[in-house]
């Protein structure tokens, strides 16, 4: 039944590890997004496909690399992974004016 | 650029009602939205404005007006259940992505 779907819910892990979250929507939607939300509750888009392109990279450091293998899914992986990545991640699918979201991904680095 | 400015955070009684305001600015617009957030959980969506005037669901409404870049939201026979952060955000015409604004934490008081 679930919409949006991500894994893990949590992922706690040291410095300099790489690390993958993954995402899939049972929506149908055409585009799909990767969000960070800090600390401070404040909501950044990362990344945004649509039907497996890319079409926008908002200046994230190219340790993030988002994959998309068809347009259900969409994953990110994290290449050595910083303190200052520790934020929750939000996947989200949309067709028009809404957004879907996934229940996140709190990511812990320590 | 573009920016959204709400007030950081609202307080008011259950039974009441209360407005939060946002105001943006944009290159372009495509529409106004709204997402609830509860404490530990995701975003989620409410309303959209992409033509001034009112719109009501239940006991929320939203409302635009494109002449002076503002909206509003306003929640009405205030719960408990209610506390929690709400965004407003833009999407930008021409660009498929939705800026947030950084959200407004509604405390109610019993």
């Amino acid at each position: 039944d679930t919409a949006v779907s991500q894994t893990p819910k949590y992922l706690v892990t040291q410095m300099g590890n790489d690390k993958s979250i993954k995402c899939e929507q049972n929506l149908g939607h055409d585009t799909m997004y990767w969000y960070k939300q800090d600390s401070k509750k404040f909501l950044k888009i990362m990344f945004s496909y649509n039907n497996k392109e890319l079409i926008i990279n908002e200046t994230v450091p190219n340790r993030f690399s988002p994959k998309s293998p068809d347009k259900a899914h969409l994953n990110l992986h994290i290449n050595s992974l910083e303190l200052g990545d520790s934020a929750v991640y939000f996947c989200a699918s949309s067709r028009d004016t809404g957004y879907t979201f996934g229940s996140g991904t709190r990511l812990t680095v320590v | 650029g573009q920016s959204l400015e709400q007030p950081s955070e609202v307080t008011a009684v259950e039974g009441a009602i209360v407005q939060i305001n946002c105001t943006y600015q944009t290159s372009g617009f495509y529409g106004l939205s709204w997402y609830q957030q509860h404490d530990g959980g995701a975003p989620t969506f409410l309303s959209y404005n992409g033509l001034d005037g009112l719109e009501e669901t239940g006991r929320f409404s939203s409302f635009l007006s494109r002449s002076d870049s503002y909206g509003y939201l306003l929640l009405q026979e205030l719960q408990m259940k209610d506390s929690a952060s709400y965004f407003c955000a833009v999407r930008d015409e021409g660009d498929d992505k939705i800026i947030f604004g950084k959200g407004t934490r509604l405390h109610i008081l019993p």
